[in-house]
């Protein structure tokens, strides 16, 4: 199974920060991963996928990058609206796994 | 607009069963892959299972294999998951997905999940 391992698990931050979030899998899984953003109570919504296509609809302040092992979501300015838990997805193969997720905090 | 509607949810006790379900609506939903994700509250996202659009192939987490089964009426546009051997350890909000993909002549692209419904919690105790 590829194992996720997903960076910081939590952060505090300010509105117009930028942050980064980081996920590493265990092998090789091409650019097969994407990024979901959760509020509480709420379904994930997916925000990137292959790595760094932008899903329609979310804002262009979202990015991601990198191929293989190594994956980043960054945030360019960070707003009210983008506290919340973000998640890592590989798509590569089964069983799909997670990342352990990410909550962003106001500092 | 796409639309996945989870039911089926609630209390059941450890040993015994429940079935959820899933209705979709706005795609064509016999031409998408479909899983289950659940929650465990306050913790993070575990993958489930996964059904082919066609139902030709399913694969499931280990911590579900031999006790969950994922099943799909493409006539009612409707997916399912029956639990058997309910634990305590199953106790989650359940969200049923979609899997996007695209295509490029006869080769097929998929891309995660893409739609998720609003999620069912299922309840295991005594």
């Amino acid at each position: 199974d590829i194992q996720m391992t997903q960076s910081p698990s939590s952060l505090s931050a300010s509105v117009g920060d930028r942050v980064t979030i980081t996920c590493r899998a265990s092998q090789d899984i091409r650019n097969d991963l994407g990024w979901y953003q959760q509020k509480p109570g709420k379904a994930p919504k997916r925000l990137i996928y292959a790595a760094s296509n932008l899903q329609s609809g979310v804002s262009s302040r979202f990015s991601g990058r990198g191929s293989g092992t190594e994956f980043t979501l960054t945030i360019s300015s960070l707003q009210p609206e983008d506290f919340a838990t973000y998640y890592c997805l590989q798509h590569n193969s089964y069983p799909r796994t997670f990342g352990q997720g990410t909550k962003v905090e106001t500092k | 607009q796409v639309q996945l509607v989870e039911s089926g949810g609630g209390v059941a006790q450890p040993g015994r069963s429940l079935r959820l379900s899933c209705a979709a609506s706005g795609f064509s939903f016999r031409t998408y892959g479909m899983h289950w994700v659940r929650q465990v509250p306050g913790k993070g996202l575990e993958w489930v299972a996964v059904l082919w659009s066609d139902g030709s192939k399913e694969y499931y987490g280990d911590s579900v294999k031999g006790r969950f089964t994922i099943s799909r009426d493409n006539f009612e546009n409707t997916l399912y998951l029956q639990m058997n051997s309910l634990r305590a350890e199953d106790t989650a909000v359940y969200y049923c997905a979609r899997e996007d993909y695209g295509r490029l002549g006869r080769d097929f692209y998929y891309y995660g999940m893409d739609v998720w419904g609003q999620g069912i919690t299922v309840t295991v105790s005594s």
